[in-house]
């Protein structure tokens, strides 16, 4: 049973155009992040929500939209895609009282 | 700012060897948790072993270990009876615990190649 899921696992895409990633945990955990792998595999976080509410944005263009339904789910959406947004994006989660962050499969996003 | 370095961008190793992945990190702060997380080719992110900065006792998970000190803010991993398993991106990571804003800041990783 996967723990933190995300879909697609792949997306390919031309530039300008808008899409979402998806991502799901049923640990029951209070805080989710996203973390962008970049070509040369450095990893930073983006964005992490408590409970529905965001909480940590890091200077990430406006062109990156995190939603939280509800706190199982954190969504990303990017509009208006750029070359420079090509890498593995990755969704996290953790419970307020550890420390510990479970991670995602990741999601390779290419754009062409 | 918290910053965590990985000066060796790449290792190599034979099997059933040991070996040793350095990691240093920069922080004014007195409480804090380190983490080395692998990533084999099919990129899930897999915690290999975590370190509570409040405990002197080093960490052990298995065949894998770490070094951690404090004063000289290093934490370098111990990878004992290396297997084909264990090549993959190792990557150090550190994170200050305050609740809903806590988060992983990551070194660059190293490349670890075990040798059959």
């Amino acid at each position: 049973d996967t723990a933190v899921s995300q879909t697609p696992k792949y997306l390919v895409t031309q530039m300008g155009n808008d899409k979402s990633i998806k991502c799901e945990q049923n640990l029951g955990h209070d805080t989710m992040y996203w973390y962008k792998q970049d070509s040369k595999k450095f990893l930073k976080i983006m964005f992490s929500y408590n409970n529905k509410e965001l909480i940590i944005n890091e200077t990430v263009p406006n062109r990156f939209s995190p939603k939280s339904p509800d706190k199982a789910h954190l969504n990303l959406h990017i509009n208006s895609l750029e070359l420079g947004d090509s890498a593995v994006y990755f969704c996290a989660s953790r419970s307020m009282i550890s420390y510990e962050q479970y991670f995602g499969p990741g999601t390779r996003l290419t754009v062409t | 700012a918290q910053t965590v370095t990985q000066s060796q961008p790449e290792m190599s190793v034979q099997e059933a060897e040991t070996v040793t992945l350095s990691c240093t990190y920069d922080t004014s702060e007195n409480n804090y948790y380190l983490f080395w997380y692998k990533q084999p080719p099919s990129r899930q992110m897999i915690l290999v072993i975590r370190q509570e900065a409040y405990k002197q006792q080093n960490a052990t998970e298995n065949r894998f270990s770490v070094n951690f000190q404090k004063a000289a803010k290093s934490f370098s991993l111990k990878i004992s009876d290396s297997q084909l398993g264990d090549t993959a991106m190792y990557f150090c990571a550190f994170m200050i615990y305050t609740g809903a804003n806590s988060k992983l800041t990551f070194g660059k990783g190293i490349t670890l190649s075990v040798r059959p």
